[in-house]
């Protein structure tokens, strides 16, 4: 399965941004989101409907309409600033994985 | 706390096989599904394949017919093999952990990562 992501996206600090992550498997699947900074491991941040692992801020979250989801940082903070990947996994028969291309996120 | 401890080469030479493990601490082997995800410098993640505890393997269809994943329960330890490397192998490798359900998958603990290199 594809997912496509927006290569790049910003937002100003403290203001609201919503980067999407588009596919045909996110029709019956939800999509995970993962952060990613420079020299780093990903971080889990996003899975299931809207789940946030213990250390994650609330201002992130999770949605979904179709094909698309949407990871959204409510009031986003200089941290914030990093790679995204969304993730999601396959049709139930092969049960196969793909990441999206990430999106860079700069805040400004 | 599960742990991920990653060990291999860093440098392949061009038509050999890529072989690395990852072992487990703070949890046993057998009670999680993994997996292992690359990524080219500079560039975005990109999925391997995927072992539950079952022994049960599936790959990504573009690297299937040289990527093989084994466990090994003695040593809480799993391992990739990729063999028949060229340049375009070059990434960093990752282990991961691998929750999945009827309705998605997710990652919650990844390896250090190993960058390997592939070059003569």
């Amino acid at each position: 399965s594809e997912l496509t992501q927006d290569p790049a996206v910003s937002v100003a600090l403290g203001q609201t941004v919503r980067i999407t992550c588009q596919g045909d498997s996110l029709r019956g699947y939800y999509a995970t989101w993962y952060r990613q900074k420079p020299g780093q491991a990903p971080v889990l941040v996003i899975y299931g409907k809207n789940n946030r692992p213990s250390g994650i801020p609330d201002r992130f979250s999770g949605s979904a309409s179709g094909t698309t989801a949407f990871l959204t940082i409510t009031g986003a903070q200089a941290e914030d600033e990093a790679d995204y990947y969304c993730s999601s996994r396959d049709t139930s028969v092969n049960l196969r994985l793909a990441f999206g291309g990430g999106t860079k996120l700069t805040v400004l | 706390q599960v742990q991920l401890h990653q060990s291999g080469p860093g440098l392949v030479k061009p038509s050999e096989t890529l072989s690395l493990s990852c072992r487990v601490s703070g949890g046993s082997i057998t009670s999680s599904s993994w997996n292992w995800i690359r990524q080219p410098p500079g560039k975005g993640l990109e999925w391997i394949g995927l072992m539950f505890n079952s022994g049960f393997t599936n790959y990504n269809q573009s690297l299937s017919s040289r990527v093989s994943m084994s466990l090994d329960t003695s040593k809480d330890q799993f391992s990739l093999t990729l063999t028949s490397v060229t340049a375009a192998d070059t990434a960093i490798y990752y282990c991961a952990t691998l929750h999945c359900s009827s309705v998605t998958c997710y990652i919650d603990h990844w390896g250090q990562g190993i960058l390997v290199i592939v070059s003569s």
